[in-house]
């Protein structure tokens, strides 16, 4: 069981607009750490997608973006496309358990 | 080009030992942290801990699965993080991956390709 709690898939038809969760509790994202979300693509390394909450970094497209509110944490991608496909996981830092923690990660598919 | 190259990995008895490698280049090795991340087979990502800077006296942090059993360590000289893992448990199987931090926090900008870690008889 991960110590941030993501849906296990969410789908979405071409051009659509998707979300997912990621929820903590006061230790991690409710105690004001950051959340990171990460890209990980069919048989790659994950990619860090979004940083500090809601920061794209160079190259990510403005199709996606975060945000955060008390101890959960979202991320949206707008205008889907096929190569969208992967397998995302929310990270944020736990004060209780001192190290980093991830979401169990969610799988979106694009219908 | 910001690079990790993680090598080392395979197949191993339970109970034995393995020490793998991430090499960096591209960037100052010695000013960033490096985290150690694994991934089983069809599962999610699970931190394994992270070694700090020079500056930040090299401190070390494990996940507890893990605890007492891997040291992470590092060779600033060489550009080098090392994961010792001890102990080996089957359920030790999966990728593992280098990644580093240059704001010494959870972030973890760049990741290296990752190396297969095998622990069965």
């Amino acid at each position: 069981q991960s110590v941030l709690t993501q849906p296990p898939s969410v789908s979405g038809a071409p051009g659509q607009r998707v979300t997912m969760s990621c929820t903590g509790s006061s230790s991690n994202i409710g105690a004001g750490y950051d959340v990171h979300w990460y890209q990980q693509l069919p048989g790659t390394a994950p990619k860090l997608l979004i940083y500090g909450d809601n920061i794209r970094p160079s190259g990510v497209p403005d199709r996606f973006s975060a945000s955060k509110s008390g101890t959960s944490a979202s991320l949206a991608i707008s205008g889907l496309q096929a190569d969208d496909e992967a397998d995302y996981y929310c990270q944020s830092h736990d004060n209780s358990l001192g190290g980093s923690v991830f979401g169990g990660g969610t799988k979106l598919t694009a219908l | 080009e910001v690079q990790l190259v993680e090598s080392g990995g395979g197949l191993v008895q339970p109970g034995g030992s393995l020490k793998l490698h991430c090499a960096a280049s591209g960037f100052t090795f010695s000013d960033s942290a490096l985290h150690w991340v694994r991934q089983a087979s069809g599962k999610g990502l699970e931190w394994v801990g992270r070694i700090r800077s020079k500056s930040n006296n090299y401190a070390t942090a494990y996940g507890a699965p893990v605890k007492g059993r891997f040291t992470i360590s590092r060779d600033d000289s060489k550009n080098t993080a090392y994961l010792q893992m001890n102990t080996l448990k089957t359920e030790d199987t999966a990728v593992y991956y280098c990644a580093r931090s240059p704001t010494d926090t959870a972030l973890l900008t760049t990741w290296g390709q990752g190396t297969l870690v095998t622990v069965s008889s």
